[in-house]
């Protein structure tokens, strides 16, 4: 079974200063890959970043990089010169490559509540 | 249609009173996916659809619960005999094909029963 796990259940954090929400996993999966989404107050899940375990490199998208430590077991979310727009609910997801196509759907972890203060 | 569309937004129920939820994913995306999410809480996974194929229902949390996808598009989740610990936003996403990929939600069903 896969379990995900955010330590940090609420932070604030000043506008322009750069963020890292942690986030640890555990699975006994070789291949699979790890999910970042963003849930503002509307509700709506928002894809932000995706890292594959056999990927080399950190993913990143835009202001958004993952810190991927595999042996660790680590996939925290940095956040680079945060914005007033970035204050919302922050979910990391994992799922097996070969989960026979989606069976078991992403295993979420409990989220953090990110505050970003002008 | 251009991205996962939820009915209703919001549902008040009374206990003891069945409910349909519908999700309409995008448009040719394979997979679809309901998911469940208590108040302060993450995501919990109910079920899966892959096109036609009969869905996994072991996530789903009671024999109250029951699901279908007619057409491989449009979703049905049903809640019969709702109880108040049923009260929470239901979560429907699709994704392209069910690998590893991302998935697209909709905006949800916030779900009261009284």
């Amino acid at each position: 079974a896969q379990k995900i796990t955010q330590t940090q259940p609420g932070m604030f954090v000043q506008e322009k200063e750069a963020v890292t929400l942690d986030c640890t996993y555990d699975t006994s999966d070789q291949s699979y890959g790890l999910f970042w989404y963003k849930q503002p107050s509307s509700g709506e899940m928002i894809f932000l970043i995706y890292q594959g375990s056999y990927d080399e490199q950190n993913a990143t998208e835009g202001r958004y990089s993952l810190n991927f430590q595999k042996a660790r077991k680590s996939a925290n979310l940095v956040i680079s010169a945060s914005q007033l727009g970035d204050s919302a609910m922050y979910f990391c997801a994992m799922r097996d490559v070969y989960s026979g196509g989606g069976a078991d759907g992403l295993t979420f972890g409990k989220g953090t509540h990110l505050i970003i203060q002008p | 249609g251009a991205g996962v569309s939820q009915s209703p937004s919001n549902k008040v129920t009374e206990k003891g009173k069945d409910v349909e939820l519908r999700c309409d994913p995008i448009s040719g995306h394979t997979a679809l996916y309901w998911y469940r999410q208590s108040l302060g809480q993450g995501l919990e996974f109910l079920i899966y659809f892959q096109g036609n194929s009969a869905p996994d229902k072991s996530g789903l949390p009671s024999d109250r619960f029951s699901a279908e996808r007619t057409g491989g598009s449009v979703s049905t989740l049903t809640i019969q005999r709702t109880q108040q610990e049923d009260s929470a936003v239901y979560l429907c996403a699709s994704s392209l094909t069910g690998l590893n990929e991302k998935l697209f939600f909709g905006s949800g069903t916030q779900l009261s029963v009284l």
